[in-house]
């Protein structure tokens, strides 16, 4: 693994379904993020994670759910998908140790489709 | 609210120059970011000001203005492959990026 990784590329969900997207990275960052991106609006977080064993709601985290049981993964639980979560999702991490959050590494996304 | 304003799109001619404005109100400023976006493909870092004034990073530049919560960044020397999405994000107090909706920059021969 060279960076940062997400599985699965793509899916189609039906709605109710539950669905975890993984994020793994081996550049031992200490921060890791979740993103969706919808066509015409900025990049959006769903929850964040400045260090293993915590994590933090962002700005849309209504019916997600994450987890960060090591400093390398960063797994995203939809609990009951909805059409609404029709969207590209993007993990992406940073080393902070630094202070602020510093340059982010994005994974490649993973497009999902609920219908 | 905290709202990032960048223009939708763009168009320019290969080997022209091009600068791409973001505005932005936030609640606090811990440093601006630009990434460019493929179509398609994941955000990948451009640069990053927190002191006013302009980095340069060959073809590219970026400018802050704290005063006047206003950035720039400028593209020289435009290639076809320079044909991507520009995305302005601000930290904010709570260190979290607020993104902007992003800058469609379409090159022409």
């Amino acid at each position: 693994i060279a960076g940062i990784t997400q599985a699965p590329t793509s899916q189609i969900l039906a709605a109710g379904r539950r669905m975890t997207l993984r994020c793994t990275q081996d550049m031992r960052h200490n921060a890791m993020y979740w993103y969706r991106q919808d066509l015409g609006l900025g990049l959006r977080l769903i929850h964040y994670s400045n260090t293993a064993g915590t994590t933090g709601k962002g700005e849309v985290p209504d019916g997600y759910s994450v987890s960060r049981a090591n400093t390398d993964d960063f797994p995203l639980t939809l609990a009951s998908a909805v059409p609404s979560q029709t969207s590209v999702y993007f993990c992406a991490s940073s080393d902070s140790a630094g202070g602020g959050l510093g340059e982010q590494f994005f994974g490649p996304g993973t497009r999902l489709t609920v219908l | 609210g905290q709202n990032i304003d960048q223009p939708t799109e763009m168009t320019a001619t290969e080997g022209a120059i091009v600068q791409i404005n973001c505005t932005y109100q936030t609640s606090g400023f811990n440093g601006l970011f630009w990434y460019q976006q493929h179509a398609g493909e994941a955000p990948t870092f451009l640069s990053y000001n927190v002191l006013d004034g302009l980095e340069e990073k060959g073809r590219f530049s970026s400018f802050l203005s704290r005063s006047k919560g206003y950035s720039y960044l400028l593209l020289k020397e435009l290639q076809m492959k320079d044909s991507a999405s520009y995305l302005c994000a601000v930290e904010d107090s709570n260190y979290q990026l607020i993104w902007g909706a992003g800058t469609k920059l379409i090159i022409k021969p």
